[in-house]
This record gives structure tokens, C-alpha cells and sequence, in this order.
């Protein structure tokens, strides 16, 4: 079975430029979570979708981020204009997507975000 | 804020030994625990989860959840140099909140 894909890997950017990711989750997984994480920290959810609609975007900082699933299955996430301390690895995690409680998450291998 | 804490370590276990890693979490709510192995410039990948007060083994790993203590853990036995790697603990109900890991050194 496929794990979570997640491209690019690495992306280096200059400050105010716009940049995006994109995510592959594991087939058949419902639930759909981008997470960021800086460094000596733990993952930090920005956002999560249940198939194509938004459960949780409480933390995602909406005047420069935000985030699509438009089928339930690929998604991607942009940041315009980026900031210095947008600088972190960005996480895609997918679920089976149960009714309740929480699911085990499986984690993409990240893309990597240095701005400059 | 729900919160969950770890010491951020590191902590250096001789191979062989046991090595113990500790988590607290604010929320009561939260019903559901997971640890997660990360490896430096790796992402998180499961290595168990806990739901129900008590101890549970895996293979050389044993999680234990106090829910009325509200504080989780993570024993690895026999440690080996493989098992140098951050750890996470993750808690709560809808929505998993981590802790900012564990560093943990086997030492040969």
C-alpha cells in the first residue's frame, strides 16, 4: 500500500513570494490533515478536511494561507506572501476517517520551507 | 490552551537498557494517545497508540495511560542504537495535539 505522497520536498523562497504543496494521501482515506512543524517542535495542525470539506482550520493563519481538497483527494496547501518565520517542514497526514474520537494519522515524508 | 508536555531530553540510555519517556496532557477530554518515532529530518511514523487506562505492549515497546493522573508513557526495552530518535506524544479527541518530543541518545 502507497503511503502519503507530498512534493516538493525541499523549496526555498524569498520572502512576500507565494509557494504551494501538494498532497497524495493513502487511497482510500477520508480525513486529510496538513500539519506544520518547526523545528525543536512538535506538529502543529493548520488544518483538516473530511473529504472536501474543512472540519478544523482554527489554527490555519487565513489572511496568507489556505488550503483546498476540491475532489476529497488531492490537496494543496499555499502560503502568499510568505514570512521569514513561515520557515518549517509542512506535514500531510491522512486518515481512515471515522465518526468519532481520533484516528491513527500516517504521515507524509514533508516539504521542507526555507524563506529567505 | 490544551497543552502536552514533554521533557525535551536528551536522554541518554546505555543499549540494552530501558528507556522511560513521560507525557502530560491538559485536556480531560482527551481519549486517545498516541507515540510517534521521529528521526531527524524524517517525518513522525507510529509506533503505537493507547486508549484505555492500563499498559500496552508492542514487541519491545510498552505504552501506559493514567487518564484520572492524566500522563502517559513510553517504555522501550532492550534499547538499541536504532532507537536514537525524537519521540512524540500525541493526545486528545477530534483533534491530536503533540508534544514538542523527546530526544532520545542509545549510547553503544
Amino acid at each position: 500500500e502507497a503511503g502519503v505522497a507530498q512534493s516538493p520536498r525541499y523549496k526555498i523562497i524569498e520572502k512576500r513570494q507565494s509557494v504551494a504543496f501538494w498532497c497524495n494521501p493513502i487511497s482510500g482515506h477520508a480525513t486529510l490533515y496538513w500539519y506544520q512543524q518547526i523545528l525543536g517542535q512538535g506538529p502543529k495542525l493548520l488544518i483538516q478536511f473530511q473529504n472536501n470539506g474543512v472540519v478544523d482550520d482554527s489554527q490555519l493563519p487565513k489572511d496568507r494561507f489556505s488550503a483546498e481538497r476540491l475532489k476529497g483527494v488531492d490537496s494543496t496547501l499555499k502560503i502568499q506572501p510568505a514570512k521569514l518565520e513561515d520557515s518549517a517542514v509542512y506535514l500531510c497526514a491522512s486518515s481512515l476517517g471515522g465518526l468519532a474520537g481520533v484516528e491513527t494519522q500516517y504521515f507524509g515524508p514533508g516539504t521542507r520551507l526555507l524563506v529567505l | 490552551q490544551k497543552e502536552v508536555e514533554q521533557n525535551s531530553g536528551p536522554l541518554s540510555v546505555p543499549e540494552g537498557a530501558i528507556a522511560s519517556l513521560n507525557c502530560t496532557y491538559s485536556d480531560r477530554g482527551s481519549q486517545s494517545f498516541f507515540w510517534y518515532r521521529q528521526y531527524s529530518g524524517k517525518s513522525p511514523e507510529l509506533i503505537m497508540f493507547i486508549y484505555s487506562n492500563g499498559d500496552k505492549e508492542d514487541g519491545r515497546f510498552t505504552a501506559q495511560l493514567n487518564k484520572a493522573s492524566q500522563y502517559v508513557s513510553l517504555l522501550i526495552r532492550d534499547s538499541q542504537p536504532s532507537d536514537s530518535a525524537t519521540y512524540l506524544c500525541a493526545g486528545g479527541w477530534g483533534k491530536l495535539q503533540f508534544g514538542a518530543g523527546t530526544q532520545v541518545v542509545v549510547t553503544p
